[in-house]
């Protein structure tokens, strides 16, 4: 089946620090790839996405590049700030003729100091 | 236009009562998915409707149940609440199943159970 594998946490990283949260997937054929990103007390909001090899997701200053061969998509933005700190899930949804749902990984909590 | 709304924002039930939480999804969409969120444990597929069926269930008891209405608003209830079932419940909507649309997700409904 699904899955999405992402590094554990928490990462913890002083304002204006380079981020980088990995992301690998297991899926049968070539998914869509999406992060979320969860604030304390709110549901998730989409971050950004990738339709297909290559593409790169950007939002806010962060960026996500869908790697098919290593079948990654890690998360990358080079100066975080305190309003960054979230849990941060990396998503697949399957192509049309799959099981439909979406499969999330386990989220990586972010902390940022000042 | 409005998003995906969860009712109630919170919700205190006794272990072995009934728990009925409801979410209605952003107009046009009809796909509705229904996750567990407990503490430590990232996102757990529950339920998945779709044009007003149950498409998918994830690894949950039957006492995790739902249905999705003509307007495509859902409903999940849990029996026999247990101590474990507290956590937070989100509901998300999609355009489609499957293929490059990604998922909304509403605030959540946070269970406690005592």
């Amino acid at each position: 089946g699904n899955s999405v594998t992402q590094m554990e946490g928490p990462v913890t990283l002083s304002e204006e620090a380079f981020l980088t949260i990995n992301c690998t997937y297991t899926a049968t054929g070539y998914p869509s790839l999406f992060w979320y990103v969860q604030y304390p007390g709110e549901g998730l909001q989409l971050l950004l996405k990738a339709t297909k090899a290559d593409d790169k997701g950007s939002n806010k200053g962060f960026e996500a590049t869908y790697r098919k061969e290593t079948t990654s998509f890690h998360l990358e933005k080079g100066s975080v700030q305190v309003s960054d700190s979230a849990v941060y899930f990396c998503a697949l949804s399957p192509p049309s003729g799959g099981s439909y749902i979406p499969t999330f990984g386990r989220g990586t909590s972010l902390i940022v100091h000042p | 236009e409005a998003g995906v709304t969860q009712s109630p924002t919170h919700l205190i039930k006794t272990r072995g009562q009934q728990a009925t939480l409801r979410c209605s999804p952003i107009s046009g969409h009809t796909s509705v998915y229904w996750y567990q969120q407990a503490l430590g444990l990232g996102l757990q597929f529950l339920l998945w409707y779709d044009e007003g069926e149950e498409r998918n269930r994830g690894n949950f008891p039957p006492r995790f149940s739902g249905r999705q209405f003509p307007n495509y608003s859902s409903e999940l209830n849990v029996n026999a609440l247990e101590l474990e079932d507290s956590a937070l419940y989100l509901c998300a909507s999609s355009l489609r199943a499957g293929g490059y649309t990604e998922a909304f997700f509403g605030q959540g409904t946070r269970l406690t159970v005592v």
